[in-house]
């Protein structure tokens, strides 16, 4: 079954805690990002990759990384987490970008840092 | 810079009336790509359609249909007969040549049914 799957689904952590988000996709993707959502703000983006150790910044990456070692996986990175990053967050995969056809979510993840 | 409104920020309507949901873009693209996405209680996102630039054409799926006016700058969703199911939250978004591949999303529109 063609996937994208995130973990862990539920989270609560301390500030300043390092946690790590994985993602990893079963459709030979070469498109992943990390969207996060907010009540009233929508879906934005934090970081994308067009392909394997290639990243970019979204709209709102301070204070998250990302690598992309292996084409399936996209892991985001809190090192130290803070309250305002306490958020839903969405993996996305898609062939060629957000641009050519439909992205593929995760089931989200939801964090609170305390 | 690319921006997506969609003004409705709730919507309650009784079951079987049709309701339409806004969505107004701006972009400085002159190819880009228009999305809907719905997101029920249980929190997925659900990929709805994808429409560029170029087709104007209206799209009807079942109960879904899409009303794209590239001269208003509006990409409305229309669902007829409307079913207790099809409470979620619509997404529209934006994605254009010089978005480096985001897509853009507005804020979204709560929908409501009621039996």
């Amino acid at each position: 079954e063609a996937q994208v799957t995130q973990n862990p689904r539920y989270l609560i952590t301390v500030t300043g805690k390092k946690l790590t988000v994985t993602c990893s996709q079963n459709m030979n993707h070469e498109y992943m990002s990390w969207y996060r959502q907010d009540p009233g703000l929508g879906l934005r983006q934090i970081y994308y990759s067009m392909n394997v150790e290639v990243t970019d910044k979204g709209d709102v990456p301070e204070g998250y990384k990302v690598s992309r070692k292996e084409k399936r996986n996209f892991p985001l990175i809190l090192e130290s987490p803070s309250p305002n990053q306490t958020s839903l967050y969405f993996c996305a995969s898609s062939f060629w970008g957000a641009n050519t056809g439909e992205l593929f979510f995760g089931e989200g993840s939801r964090l609170t840092v305390l | 810079a690319q921006k997506v409104t969609q003004a409705q920020t709730e919507i309650s309507v009784v079951e079987k009336e049709d309701v339409t949901l806004d969505c107004v873009y701006e972009t400085r693209d002159t190819t880009y790509y228009l999305f809907w996405y719905k997101q029920p209680p249980s929190g997925e996102l659900v990929f709805l359609i994808r429409r560029n630039s170029f087709d104007e054409q209206n799209e009807i799926s079942g109960r879904y249909s899409w009303n794209f006016q590239k001269s208003t700058s509006s990409f409305n969703f229309t669902i007829t007969a409307s079913q207790v199911v099809d409470s979620a939250v619509y997404f529209c978004a934006l994605s254009g040549r010089n978005s480096g591949y985001a897509l853009n999303f507005g804020k979204g529109t709560s929908l409501l049914v009621t039996p």
